[in-house]
């Protein structure tokens, strides 16, 4: 059974406020992936990664650095957080073998910027 | 780019009614892998179904789709509702090969009454 957490699972800030948002996972899966969640997007991919010390850019990866520096683990950074990042952040695994392989899902971070 | 459309965004059913959540896509590829993605809420989003085969049903967990490349479409389909069907369903398509990348539409919250 594929096995994604993430940390911290809720967090509050200010605008202009740092956060990291961490993500693991201990399938060894080379793909790792950050989605944000908002009503009426779905979700929709920021950042991911294909290996440790890879990085690929996604569809809204304004405002948002990753660094991936081990192969089970990938983070997402907020610089300078604004209040248009607050979201259910989703971190994912997938293996990518096989073309249709699935993505393994963590619990989400809520993140909330005042 | 690739794109997803769900076309409810809402949608209340009753008990024991048959359900269908329409998904279309758009890409310029020939070659589409199209997923199901269910989202209950405070979980994980897990897979529900999958397919890269035209005109082949595939079914899980008593749902049901069929991938048609004529129509681009790939709609869920189950033939009578639960109370723990209630959630958010995401279609997603995947293109390319062995990127991982995956589009995912707006989602469609179910809510099953009784």
């Amino acid at each position: 059974e594929a096995a994604v957490t993430q940390s911290p699972r809720n967090k509050v800030t200010v605008t202009g406020g740092n956060v990291t948002l961490s993500c693991r996972q201990t399938n060894s899966h080379n793909y790792m992936y950050w989605y944000r969640q908002d009503t009426g997007h779905g979700l929709r991919l920021i950042h991911y990664s294909y290996g440790a010390g890879n990085l690929q850019i996604g569809d809204v990866p304004d405002g948002y650095k990753a660094t991936r520096t081990t192969q089970e683990d990938f983070f997402l950074l907020l610089e300078l957080a604004s209040p248009s990042q607050t979201s259910l952040y989703f971190c994912a695994s997938s293996d990518e073998r096989d073309w249709g392989d699935e993505q393994y899902f963590g619990p989400g971070t809520r993140l909330t910027v005042l | 780019g690739d794109s997803v459309t769900q076309t409810e965004g809402l949608v209340t059913l009753t008990e024991g009614l048959p359900v269908m959540l329409n998904c279309t896509y758009q890409t310029i590829y020939s070659n589409a892998f199209l997923f199901w993605y269910v989202h209950y809420l405070n979980e994980s989003p897990w897979l529900l179904l999958r397919s890269s085969t035209d005109n082949k049903r595939t079914e899980h967990q008593g749902f049901h789709a069929t991938l048609h490349k004529s129509s681009s479409s790939f709609h869920l389909q189950k033939s009578s509702a639960q109370l723990s069907d209630s959630a958010l369903y995401y279609c997603a398509l995947k293109t390319g090969g062995l990127s991982g990348k995956l589009t995912f539409g707006e989602g469609t919250q179910v809510t099953v009454i009784s």
